[in-house]
């Protein structure tokens, strides 16, 4: 069964440090997604992006954050100077297009630890 | 804005006791999704369910059985004869429908469900 995949599973980075996370979402959907846990907490959209733009953004999304299809497979979240806030579960997710077919498929996630 | 409340932040139950978690939601869009999705310790989110704002039908999976009530805005959970390994987070989550857009999910703040051996 096609599933989403993200590496690396856990990132340790210090504060100030730029973080990319990779996913590689299943191969024929068409949007993809950034959702976000802090430990404990619900979890929270982060930015949807479809045929290569962002198709919408919550207000966490801010400067510090952007979103790449760098190739036909891959969908990167990339934080630029990281805080301690940031530290979270980052999931990603996918879905197709089709209207009839509505789940979003979400990855195992990638934890990050903001030191 | 849209919005989902799970007001039981933790339940905990025996083993072969039936169990249901409550989720309440907010939306003035007239076409939505709802959905369950559970969390094991492992901390993956694993899709339950989806419903549209048309069907009010309800369903049963198993030991897994959902309730879903526009008039009370309400769309629970239940789990007939629990066991051990039902023990994670649950949550509910809503979608609306807009034309063009990639329709987010607004997640409930879960409700970690623990059954005792």
């Amino acid at each position: 069964e096609p599933e989403v995949t993200q590496t690396p599973s856990h990132q340790v980075t210090q504060m100030g440090q730029e973080v990319i996370l990779r996913c590689v979402p299943i191969s024929n959907h068409l949007y993809f997604y950034w959702y976000r846990q802090i430990l404990g907490q619900k979890v929270e959209f982060l930015v949807s992006f479809y045929n290569n733009e962002i198709s919408e953004k919550s207000e966490i999304f801010d400067d510090q954050f952007s979103v790449e299809r760098p190739d036909g497979s891959n969908f990167t979240l990339k934080i630029r100077s990281t805080k301690l806030e940031d530290s979270a579960m980052y999931f990603c997710a996918s879905s197709e297009r089709l209207l009839l077919t509505y789940e979003q498929y979400f990855g195992p996630g990638t934890r990050l630890t903001v030191t | 804005a849209q919005k989902v409340t799970q007001a039981q932040t933790e339940i905990s139950v025996v083993e072969k006791e039936d169990v249901t978690l409550d989720c309440v939601y907010e939306t003035r869009d007239t076409t939505y999704y709802l959905f369950w999705y559970k969390q094991p310790p492992s901390g993956e989110l694993v899709f339950l369910i989806r419903r549209n704002s048309f069907d009010e039908q309800n369903e049963i999976s198993g030991r897994y059985s959902w309730n879903f009530q526009k008039s009370t805005s309400s769309f629970n959970f239940t789990i007939t004869a629990s066991q051990v390994v039902d023990s994670a987070v649950y949550f509910c989550a809503l979608s609306v429908f807009n034309s063009g857009s990639a329709r987010q999910l607004t997640f409930g703040s879960g409700t970690q469900l623990t059954v005792l051996p």
